[in-house]
């Protein structure tokens, strides 16, 4: 069946500028994830939905990133105003309900969003 | 806190040779742990994860991973490697009660002719 997707696959972007990255999760997998992937930083968490609603938003660098999933299915992250730190790349994941699962479950990737900030 | 390292940023070997990458992971109780594969301007793709019982986990590819609880390892492992196999390899582990996944630095890995 068909994997997650993500939208645009490149953004390039001036500074100060606001994005809206989408994903597409696997059909039926009611939880998402967001990661970013940088060269100075490696991988970092962002952002966890269960459904429509986001326990851990602990990962998101500041009040310039924000996040919503509707329908319990498509996802977008907005960055605002837009900084050179912000570029890198934005991986979307999706899984089978976590509730009490405990991490057990397989968490499956896009291809990720690769966002450069002039 | 849950981690896991990754104590080589580069492993080079011949086609047809074995290859090992490493990773160690530091996890009070049971660990869950995921190796996760990742080719030039993609995303990760899931190979294998440990959960419990056999501590010789099969995946994809031909890869499989050995869980050592003595020396807190789970290292990646290929009886021959293809050149195809040259990646970025990364192991994980779930943390924040199971809400996230912590991943290791990476290993570059380069399988040469």
């Amino acid at each position: 069946g068909a994997g997650v997707s993500q939208s645009p696959s490149n953004k390039v972007t001036e500074k100060g500028k606001d994005v809206e990255l989408r994903c597409d999760p696997i059909s039926g997998h009611t939880a998402l994830y967001w990661y970013r992937q940088s060269l100075g930083q490696g991988l970092e968490f962002l952002i966890y939905f269960q459904g429509n609603s986001a326990p851990d938003k602990s990962g998101l660098p500041s009040d310039r990133f924000s996040a919503e999933r509707t329908g319990g299915s498509v996802s977008t992250l907005t960055i605002q105003r837009t900084q050179q730190e912000d570029s890198a790349v934005y991986l979307c994941a999706s899984s089978l309900d976590r509730e009490l699962a405990g991490g057990q479950e397989t968490q499956y990737f896009g291809p990720g969003t690769r966002l450069l900030v002039l | 806190a849950q981690s896991v390292a990754q104590p080589e940023d580069q492993v080079n070997v011949a086609e047809g040779n074995p290859l090992t990458v490493k990773c160690t992971y530091s996890v009070s109780g049971n660990p869950y742990l995921f190796w996760y594969v990742q080719y030039p301007n993609r995303g990760l793709q899931f190979l294998l994860k440990y959960i419990t019982g056999d501590n010789l986990v099969k995946g994809s590819y031909g890869f499989e991973a050995e869980f050592n609880k003595s020396q807190t390892s789970f290292h990646l492992k290929k009886p021959s490697a293809l050149v195809s196999d040259s990646a970025l390899y990364f192991c994980a582990v779930p943390t924040g009660g199971g809400n996230k996944l912590t991943f290791g630095t990476g290993t570059q890995l380069k399988v040469e002719l």
